[in-house]
């Protein structure tokens, strides 16, 4: 199963509302999450079963989508949150990425 | 605090074996699946295999199958990655990660660890 991000860049201010769009090249109901990751680190769940906040997640993160259309809204972005955000599939294996989306101070 | 502390990677020539374990600590290993997934600057994050928390089932990316062996040692808490016949597409920084119950969602990760391969 393929992921597509998109877009692959998005430059944003502080309290930015930013959305972020996955696609699956077929349905995976709702077996998605998004991670995001710093520079030089691991990537870190932030959403699993396509819309559930992981443990310890800031609400301002939220995941909507299910079959084969996924959105991440940060719904207003922190200095923190500039990083690369990752989509995966959990449907089936082999478990499948997409090709990130870095979200840049503008 | 559940912590993957992961060892072993480092500079080989292709074609030679290398060993990664992940060590953890603060759950309880055995009840939990583990993956291990790959990233590289050119293809992003690649899921490499996993081992489901019973040892009795093991999952491949097709890319290693054959050549790598996911393993580990409950008595340890360790989960290993035989890699075998290693070839500059094998270059990447290598990732162990605990499996959320009920669904391959990946909710701890270890600190990743270069795998370089050059002759």
């Amino acid at each position: 199963i393929q992921m597509t991000q998109s877009p692959s860049f998005v430059s944003a201010s502080v309290g930015d509302r930013v959305t972020i769009t996955c696609r699956a090249s077929q349905g995976i109901s709702s077996s998605l999450a998004w991670y995001q990751q710093k520079p030089g680190k691991a990537p870190k769940l932030l959403i699993y079963a396509a819309s559930s906040l992981q443990s310890g997640v800031p609400s301002r993160f939220s995941g909507s989508g299910s079959g084969t259309d996924f959105t991440l809204t940060i719904s207003s972005l922190q200095p923190e949150d500039f990083a690369t955000y990752y989509c995966q599939q959990a449907e089936n294996f082999p478990l499948t990425f997409g090709g990130g989306t870095k979200v840049e101070i503008k | 605090q559940v912590q993957l502390v992961q060892s072993g990677g480092g500079v080989v020539q292709p074609g030679m074996s290398l060993r990664l374990a992940c060590a953890a600590s603060g759950f309880t290993f055995s009840n939990y699946g583990m993956h291990w997934v790959r990233q590289t600057p050119g293809k992003g994050l690649e899921w490499v295999a996993i081992i489901w928390y019973d040892r009795r089932n093991e999952e491949y990316a097709e890319s290693v199958k054959g050549r790598f062996t996911i393993s580990r040692d409950d008595s340890k808490n360790t989960l290993y990655l035989q890699m075998n016949s290693l070839t500059v597409e094998d270059a990447a920084v290598y990732y162990c990660a605990r499996r959320r119950e009920q669904r391959s969602y990946l909710d701890f990760w270890g600190q990743g660890i270069p795998v370089t391969v050059s002759s």
